[in-house]
């Protein structure tokens, strides 16, 4: 089966500048996740949704990120505007109900300036 | 706040060592742990998952083992070979998913 797939796979942008990554899940995968990985450290989970509805968003930074699963599959994950802090690799994962395996994408890895 | 440990950071051994990498976790309320390994420029993949009642699961030359009460795990690879040269991270799930910051290994030939 296809896996979870992303893009952009890189992207550089200027501090104030916004950035949207796109993520598409496994087919049938009911839950999505956003991460986001700095250079040294694991994934931080972003928001996490079930279907097309947020079921944790407690480590977004509200004021400058927004995520968006409008149909229940594809996904993406805004930035606006985006600081030196948020360099670092966005990884989208999806899991299938009743199973507790993720699967991850390679990642969009986000430079800003 | 669940805060994941790894240790040591990085490792480099010969080829066919056996290894054992730790993990510690400060909050033991957890429905399950996995371990993950993830190769440069590249997502992560699930090698083990641990069920909160479990003890150890295995899987051909790995096997991890969970003490809840102690809040450790660890993953213990035999015969290492170059093609385990990757970064392993721990990651436990109770309220939410929080990673380890990972064990970057390196299998010398």
């Amino acid at each position: 089966e296809a896996g979870v797939a992303q893009s952009p796979r890189y992207k550089i942008i200027e501090k104030r500048q916004s950035v949207a990554f796109w993520c598409n899940p496994i087919s049938g995968h009911a839950t999505l996740y956003w991460y986001q990985q700095i250079l040294g450290q694991g994934p931080k989970l972003l928001i996490q949704f079930q279907n097309n509805g947020v079921v944790d968003d407690s480590q977004l930074p509200k004021d400058r990120f927004s995520a968006e699963r409008l149909k229940g599959v594809d996904s993406t994950l805004k930035i606006q505007p985006a600081k030196l802090e948020d360099s670092a690799v966005y990884l989208c994962a999806s899991r299938l109900a009743g199973q507790e395996t993720q699967y991850f994408g390679p990642g969009t890895r986000l430079l800003v300036l | 706040k669940q805060e994941v440990t790894q240790i040591p950071a990085a490792l480099s051994v010969p080829e066919g060592e056996n290894l054992v990498l730790n993990c510690s976790f400060t909050d033991s309320a957890i429905y399950n742990l996995q371990w993950f390994r993830q190769d440069p420029g590249k997502g992560l993949t699930s090698l083990l998952l641990i069920q909160s009642s479990q003890r150890e699961q295995t899987s051909g030359r790995l096997n991890a083992s969970l003490d809840k009460s102690s809040g450790r795990s660890t993953l213990y690879i035999a015969a290492s070979q170059p093609g385990d040269s990757a970064t392993y991270l721990c990651a436990v799930y109770g309220q939410n998913f929080v990673f380890g910051p990972g064990t970057r290994l390196s299998v010398l030939p």
